[in-house]
């Protein structure tokens, strides 16, 4: 069983939907993190929150809007997706420094 | 910039047999971390083992063992009496010693287990 729990699994959305993904640790990290992976290739940061704020956005569209309410939970509300954005996302959490403990992913399809 | 490289797109290894997983990376920074990433088709990414530059002894972690090279940076993965459950990609990682890190990885490496 996994100590990073995301939510959905799986979500089909419309390009004008909105909807967000969840993502919740209670092992005390207080680094987490969102990641895009393409199959069959590596997982691209997105996105870095240490301490409650955001301290890496690795140039990521405005269409993807992180936020992190606490420190136990992070999510990452999404608005008028394109077909390209068809992916599964990662969440993980780590100590400081590391290492990064990662979820089972939300696979996300873009009608 | 730090790269990570992986120069064996897929592997296979007979079941209870021993198989190497190569990795390389260039960095010039001196204080760092190296991972090993498991992820089965169930897709969750599990860590497998991870390194610390700063020790010279090699990790261990019950089939699981690598061979660090610091000078060569070189990280090789060394999965001994392999099981069907072994197969997965597997991604080589790096990160730097900051208080909390990005992760490079390499383009994974697909291993498939024959009974």
């Amino acid at each position: 069983d996994t100590e990073v729990t995301q939510t959905p699994k799986h979500l089909v959305m419309g390009m004008t939907n909105k909807k967000s993904l969840k993502c919740e640790q209670h092992m005390g990290h207080r680094a987490m993190y969102w990641y895009k992976q393409k199959a069959k290739k590596p997982p691209e940061l997105m996105f870095v929150y240490s301490y409650e704020k955001l301290s890496i956005n690795e140039s990521v569209p405005s269409r993807f809007s992180p936020e992190c309410p606490n420190s136990s939970l992070l999510n990452l509300h999404l608005h008028a997706l394109q077909p390209e954005d068809s992916a599964l996302y990662l969440c993980a959490s780590s100590p400081l420094p590391q290492p990064q403990h990662f979820g089972d992913g939300t696979r996300l399809s873009i009608l | 910039a730090q790269t990570v490289t992986q120069s064996q797109p897929e592997m296979s290894v007979q079941e209870a047999e021993t198989v190497t997983l190569s990795c390389t990376y260039d960095t010039s920074e001196s204080d760092y971390y190296l991972f090993w990433y498991k992820q089965p088709p169930s897709r969750q990414m599990i860590l497998v083992i991870r390194q610390e530059a700063y020790k010279q002894q090699n990790a261990t972690e019950n089939r699981f063992s690598v061979n660090f090279q610091k000078a060569a940076k070189s990280f090789s993965l060394k999965i001994s009496d392999s099981q069907l459950g072994d197969a997965a990609m597997y991604f080589c990682a790096y990160s730097r010693g900051t208080s909390y890190g990005k992760l490079t990885f390499g383009q994974g490496t697909i291993l498939t287990v024959h009974p």
